[in-house]
């Protein structure tokens, strides 16, 4: 079965520091898709990355960069000097798709404070 | 270009009443799916539904609950006789096709069960 931790509850930091946000996760696919989503404190959720398994290319886009390495199954997400408005609890999500239908496996969550 | 949509964004219900949730896709996007967020957890799949079929219910209790995607209108998650444990935020997310593409989650309906 597919799984994935994150395995830092929650991280709190102060303004204007960098600040990197763990996600491992465990599939036997060899073609599989990773996601990040943020859940800020109005609750709602919004599509931050999606990734193919295929490509291992770092991404950044902004202040936010990505991290996959298939080797330690990880798919890390960095946050370069932090703002308040980063305050959210994160996602990360593994795609799973049986008989045609994708199913999103998340973690926890990490609950990220930005302090001013 | 709206996004997906749900309503109503806040429930409370009674034990033993019945709850309906509503999700209208995005435009253009034919595939519904359904999760769940209990307090302090992460998202749990329940159902996947395109227009007029159920395609993956594995996620669903087996009793009290129901889903739809009707030819017509949103797509429907019916909890009847609810109970206190049922009290969570239910996501609705589209895609416009299958496995590939990007799902695009609603607001949430917040569901409370006094």
């Amino acid at each position: 079965a597919q799984k994935v931790t994150q395995a830092q509850t929650e991280i709190s930091v102060v303004e204007k520091e960098d600040v990197t946000l763990d996600c491992v996760y465990e599939t036997r696919d060899t073609t599989y898709y990773l996601f990040w989503y943020k859940q800020p404190p109005s609750g709602e959720l919004v599509f931050l990355i999606r990734r193919n398994s295929f490509d291992e290319q770092n991404e950044i886009s902004g202040r936010y960069s990505w991290n996959f390495q298939k080797s330690t199954s990880s798919f890390n997400f960095t946050i370069t000097a932090s703002q308040v408005v980063d305050s959210a609890v994160y996602f990360c999500a593994l795609s799973e798709v049986i008989q045609g239908a994708q199913k999103l496996v998340f973690g926890q969550g990490t609950r990220l404070t930005i302090n001013p | 270009n709206a996004g997906v949509m749900q309503n109503p964004r806040h429930l409370v219900r009674r034990r033993g009443q019945e709850a309906r949730l509503r999700c209208s896709p995005m435009k253009g996007h034919s595939h519904v799916y359904w999760y769940r967020q209990l307090p302090e957890e992460g998202l749990k799949f329940m159902v996947y539904l395109q227009k007029e079929n159920i395609i993956d219910e594995s996620g669903m209790p087996k009793e009290r609950f129901s889903a739809e995607f009707p030819k017509e209108g949103p797509s429907i998650l019916r909890i009847q006789q609810v109970v206190r444990g049922d009290s969570a935020a239910y996501f609705c997310a589209s895609s416009p096709r299958l496995a590939e593409e990007t799902q695009y989650f609603g607001p949430g309906t917040r569901l409370l069960v006094l």
